[in-house]
């Protein structure tokens, strides 16, 4: 097990409505990513934060958006949910952004019906 | 976009056996890492192979790195139940730099007891 932890586990929310994700980086860690993974995938990139500010991004809309605080947990933000944003999403933290090897969550299952 | 591409999608093995697991990039690399990744939990980081490097053990497991034909393999040997799930590359890109990790589809492995 990783020290990185997401809230929720599980999570239904119905189209059109926002969400908000959790996740609790590794103690020393203070870079962390974001990725969605479909059923039967493998994750997608949709962004990274580095000192509060974003460092990268994938193919993602805008209305994927993030924060990063202070402690280095983050938050994922999704608005306007479509049923296709129903997937597994897992933060993954870095020791730093020229690190390489990440330390997943357990992920948060969202479903949008 | 996925860089990688695991091969193949599925693998069922006996116990004791070997399992030999192949992914093929598209662009340049700095590093290439395999993670597993039990039933739709989180990804585990197995090992790491920088571009520099032909081969890498880590107790049963054995990655192979060939940057001229932009693929690698991983070999599980003396194949355990325990092994049983699924396993994914993911490479990042030379121009990257931040973390912007592209992980394949991932091969599903079933090692039956």
């Amino acid at each position: 097990e990783t020290g990185v932890t997401q809230s929720p586990t599980h999570l239904i929310k119905t189209r059109g409505q926002q969400v908000t994700l959790r996740c609790s980086s590794q103690s020393g860690h203070n870079t962390v990513s974001w990725y969605q993974q479909a059923l039967g995938q493998g994750p997608q990139f949709i962004f990274q934060y580095y000192r509060e500010e974003e460092n990268g991004r994938g193919n993602f809309p805008p209305r994927f958006s993030g924060l990063q605080f202070p402690n280095y947990s983050s938050e994922l933000n999704v608005n306007a949910l479509e049923l296709d944003d129903s997937a597994l999403y897992l933060c993954a933290s870095f020791r730093e952004p020229s690190s390489f090897e990440a330390f997943f969550g357990q992920g948060t299952r969202l479903t949008v019906v | 976009s996925q860089q990688g591409e695991e091969d193949p999608q599925a693998l069922s093995i006996q116990e004791g056996e070997n399992a030999t697991m192949n992914c093929s990039y598209k662009t340049s690399i700095n590093n290439l890492q395999w993670y597993r990744q039990n039933s739709g939990r989180g990804l585990v980081h197995l090992i790491l192979i920088r571009s520099n490097e032909r081969e890498k053990h880590s107790g049963r497991l054995r990655v192979t790195l060939d940057t001229s034909k932009k693929s690698s393999s991983l070999l599980i040997t003396a194949s355990r139940a325990a092994d049983t799930a699924s396993y994914f590359c993911a490479t990042d890109a030379v121009s990257g730099g931040n973390n912007d990790m592209r992980f394949g589809a991932g091969t599903r492995l079933t090692v039956k007891p």
